[in-house]
């Protein structure tokens, strides 16, 4: 059992829906939450970042995480093409001697 | 688009010899770190380098090294290439290196073992 588990997807939505990305966890060591976004043929971008437990909002993106369930969240509102990317979320802490462990990622679509 | 640049972009070795990929962070960053991402997988930690001292290490073998200097560059060699080298490597730069601290990641270089 991997670490850290993503539904690689692919998820494929209409423009403008709800959309939700998760991840699951087995090491309750964790303490620093992330979402990254990675376009086709570039580097991973950091879109939000929790430290320990609870809920952070930036504009469309919400990142939620529950560390009793070890399972994490990222809400995308009024999607749009220009979200249409792949989702990694990673993880890390005192159990993964401060590395990051990642996701598989999730690919996203959305359709215009 | 991130100060962060990875040359050569795409590279293709054949089993056995010997690859070096570059890295040029953004301008005051103390910190690098290089990820391989296989195809269809998260980026994996090989190492991190902070002030030309290596920092930490993921789990990959010695055939697996690096540097970096002074001018904000870095360096990433891999010996005796293996057919599973074949990925994206990603180097990624920051200010402290930790978790806490953003990373801020280049496009990648694209190497493909023959």
């Amino acid at each position: 059992q991997k670490e850290v588990e993503q539904d690689p997807g692919p998820l494929s939505v209409p423009e403008g829906a709800i959309v939700s990305l998760n991840c699951t966890y087995s090491n309750s060591a964790f303490q620093y939450f992330m979402w990254y976004r990675q376009y086709s043929r570039k580097g991973p971008e950091l879109l939000m970042y929790t430290y320990s437990s609870g809920n952070k909002e930036d504009g469309r993106f919400t990142a939620q995480v529950d560390k009793s369930s070890k399972y994490i969240s990222l809400f995308i509102r009024d999607s749009q093409p220009s979200d249409s990317a792949t989702y990694l979320c990673a993880m890390g802490g005192e159990g993964s001697n401060y590395q990051l462990i990642w996701g598989a990622g999730t690919k996203l679509i959305i359709k215009p | 688009e991130t100060g962060v640049t990875q040359s050569p972009t795409h590279l293709i070795k054949t089993r056995g010899q010997q690859v070096t990929l570059r890295c040029s962070s953004q301008s005051g960053h103390n910190t690098v770190s290089w990820y391989q991402q296989a195809l269809g997988q998260g980026p994996q930690f090989i190492f991190q380098y902070y002030r030309e001292e290596e920092n930490g290490r993921g789990n990959f073998p010695p055939r697996f090294s690096g540097l970096q200097f002074p001018n904000y560059s870095s360096e990433l060699n891999v010996n005796a290439l293996e057919l599973d080298d074949s990925a994206l490597y990603l180097c990624a730069s920051s200010w402290t290196g930790g978790l806490g601290d953003t990373q801020y990641f280049g496009p990648g270089t694209r190497l493909t073992v023959l």
